[in-house]
């Protein structure tokens, strides 16, 4: 079963640092989204991107989140210099249609970020 | 804008149990409502959804009603399994993004 992949599953890294989240969504996907989880959260909402550009981001994805679609397959997250508030685990998904017109979202497993 | 708020938890039941998990939302318009469900270890996967008022969504034994004059899609299953040992989302959408509740943890034991 076609299935949605996230790497790495766990990175540690110092404030300040860049970080590249990478995920690898279904082939005939079109749409493509990061949410996080702050631990003890709710899964919220970052960024969606549809034919090669974002269509929605909530008001956590500043100037310090970018995502890229760099080779038709690949969708990554990166966080130009992270904060102590950027741990929390990354969620990527796809979906064949938005979830508005009942497409369902295909989740990965998630990456934990911990910034120290 | 859009919120979901939703049971806390954890709940903890055992075997063959009643699960109600309480699920009431805000939106503009006429959102879809899902139920997404995250076991240990694990993304999280659709449970269920419904697109319209009254619309009943099922899956593994779960169900849950869009109730628009209550603005609520509560969860519920009749006899629960150590299985579904899990953390559930209630979510929805108008858009292009989900928005989702708090989760509530819930843990089956034999």
């Amino acid at each position: 079963e076609p299935e949605v992949t996230q790497t790495p599953s766990h990175q540690v890294t110092q404030m300040g640092q860049e970080v590249i989240l990478r995920c690898v969504p279904i082939s005939n996907h079109l749409y493509f989204y990061w949410y996080r989880q702050i631990l003890g959260q709710k899964v919220e909402f970052l960024v969606s991107f549809y034919n090669n550009e974002i269509s929605e981001k909530s008001e956590i994805f500043d100037d310090q989140f970018s995502v890229e679609r760099p080779d038709g397959s690949n969708f990554t997250l990166k966080i130009r210099s992270t904060k102590l508030e950027d741990s929390a685990m990354y969620f990527c998904a796809s979906s064949v249609r938005t979830p508005a017109n009942t497409g369902e979202l295909f989740f990965g497993e998630g990456s934990r970020l911990t910034v120290l | 804008g859009n919120s979901v708020t939703q049971m806390e938890g954890p709940v903890t039941l055992s075997e063959e149990a009643f699960l109600t998990i309480n699920c009431t939302y805000t939106a503009t318009g006429y959102p879809s409502l899902f139920w997404y469900v995250q076991y240990p270890g694990e993304g999280l996967q659709l449970l269920l959804k419904a697109t319209k008022a009254d619309d009943k969504g099922s899956n593994k034994g779960f169900e849950a009603t869009y109730r628009k004059e209550t603005t609520s899609f509560h969860l519920e299953k009749g006899s629960v399994q150590v299985s579904d040992s899990a953390v559930y989302f209630c979510a929805l959408s108008n858009d292009y993004k989900l928005s989702f509740g708090a989760g509530t943890t819930v843990t089956v034991r034999a």
